[in-house]
């Protein structure tokens, strides 16, 4: 079966750097989102990746390595509005999104 | 404001009640997606409409009704809903490539009584 992996909660402190790592087993690969979703609010995509490697984006950036089957979304200097769901999807063979049941992140003063 | 709005966003209805979620986008995108989201579960994909044809039902049931009138339009008619089908509903636009990501809208927190 297809599944996709990611902590279910994770906390950090303001001003700090915070890693979100997300595995995944599809059948087949044709690329990873990140997507970021406030309480109540739409999900807003964040990222893309389909080959190996670092992506930086402002303070976020994603990485993905294909072959290990993994990807991770580094924020840093976070900030108390970066306290959200992220939710890893990946693309697969028959260009489906699986979806990962995402990651609670909880920022501190 | 993401270019895809949802109504109502909250609802709260009956099991013998019958409903329509709305869908709309006018960012010129020609496919649109309804999700279900529950709580620490995974987006589940319930229907897809490409050109307004529906290419995705995943096995959902036919209390679910979607309707896609035009392109820009997506309708979710509910009844005879039961207690575990209250969610989070979202409906997605996608347009060509699918790295360019899905836009989505606020969704409709829908809760059956």
């Amino acid at each position: 079966g297809q599944n996709i992996d990611q902590p279910t909660e994770m906390t950090a402190t303001e001003g700090a750097i915070v890693q979100i790592n997300c595995t995944y087993q599809t059948s087949g690969f044709n690329g990873l989102f990140w997507y970021q979703q406030h309480a109540g609010e739409a999900p807003t995509f964040l990222s893309y990746n389909v080959l190996d490697g670092l992506e930086e984006k402002g303070r976020f950036s994603s990485f993905l390595s294909r072959s290990k089957g993994y990807s991770y979304l580094l924020l840093k200097e976070l900030q108390m509005k970066d306290s959200a769901s992220y939710l890893c999807a990946v693309l697969d063979s028959n260009y489906q999104l699986i979806w990962g049941a995402g990651t609670k992140l909880i920022i501190k003063p | 404001e993401t270019g895809v709005t949802q109504t109502p966003r909250h609802l709260v209805m009956g099991m013998t009640n019958k409903k329509s979620l709305k869908c709309e986008q006018h960012l010129g995108h020609n496919a649109m997606y309804w999700y279900k989201q529950s709580a620490k579960k995974p987006l589940e994909l319930m229907f897809v409409y490409n050109f307004k044809e529906q290419t995705e039902n995943n096995s959902v049931p036919s209390r679910f009704s979607p309707e896609c009138p035009n392109s820009s339009h997506l309708f979710l008619h509910l009844h005879t809903l039961q207690p575990e089908d209250s969610a989070l509903y979202l409906c997605a636009s996608s347009q060509g490539e699918a790295a360019d990501g899905y836009t989505f809208g606020s969704g409709t927190r829908l809760t059956v009584v």
